[in-house]
């Protein structure tokens, strides 16, 4: 069975500074999609970034990137220039590509916290 | 163009009730996941609907049943609830071609 770890519970970094959350998952498929998602204290998920697994080119979106490292299965999120506004819980999440789509696999959270 | 909607926001149910959860998709989308997310965890998958018809299902007892419109909006109905059903239940949509799931706002249950 597929399963995302999210090893660090809570993270802290002071703003306009560079953080980078941890993700590592297990899965024998060979095509996947990975994403990282955040959830403000309003609840609603917002996607941040995705990365498809048969693209070695890392994802980049503005002041998010991802390391997508496949052997290692991790894929870590380096938040650059870090905004007040950025403070949330972090899940990475996976699904395999394909039909199931929407079938999430979540990590159980980073919280980030933004120091002023 | 509106994201994924979802009604009610909040809710008090007593034990033993049902309750029943309404999500439309965003436009254009054609698959709907249900998760649920208990305090201080991920969200976990429920299930899928797509035409109709429930494609994939997580780790759920039968008491978490749904249903899908012709129009893609869903329905998830839990029935003879459990305290332990007190959690945020997200809606997500997606297209059966597409890569990208979005999410509702959630609608938060407490089982009292």
């Amino acid at each position: 069975a597929q399963t995302v770890t999210q090893s660090q519970p809570e993270m802290s970094v002071q703003e306009a500074e560079t953080v980078t959350l941890s993700c590592t998952y297990d899965t024998s498929e060979s095509d996947y999609y990975l994403f990282w998602y955040k959830q403000p204290p309003s609840r609603q998920m917002i996607l941040v970034i995705r990365q498809e697994a048969y693209k070695q080119q890392n994802a980049t979106e503005n002041r998010f990137s991802v390391n997508f490292q496949k052997a290692a299965k991790s894929f870590s999120l380096k938040i650059s220039d870090s905004q007040l506004g950025d403070a949330a819980m972090y899940f990475c999440a996976y699904t395999k590509y394909g039909g199931s789509q929407g079938n999430l696999i979540f990590g159980k959270g980073t919280k980030l916290s933004v120091k002023p | 163009d509106a994201g994924v909607t979802q009604s009610p926001t909040h809710l008090i149910k007593t034990r033993g009730q049902q309750v029943t959860l309404r999500c439309s998709p965003k436009s254009g989308h054609d698959t709907v996941s249900w998760y649920q997310q208990a305090l201080g965890q991920g969200p976990q998958f429920i299930f899928q609907y797509y035409e109709e018809e429930e494609r994939q299902r997580g780790n759920f007892p039968d008491r978490f049943s749904g249903h899908q419109f012709p129009n893609y909006s869903s329905e998830l109905n839990v029935n003879a609830l459990l305290l332990g059903d007190s959690a945020l239940y997200l809606c997500a949509s997606s297209r059966t071609a597409g890569n990208t799931i979005y999410f509702g706002e959630g609608s938060w249950l407490t089982v009292v």
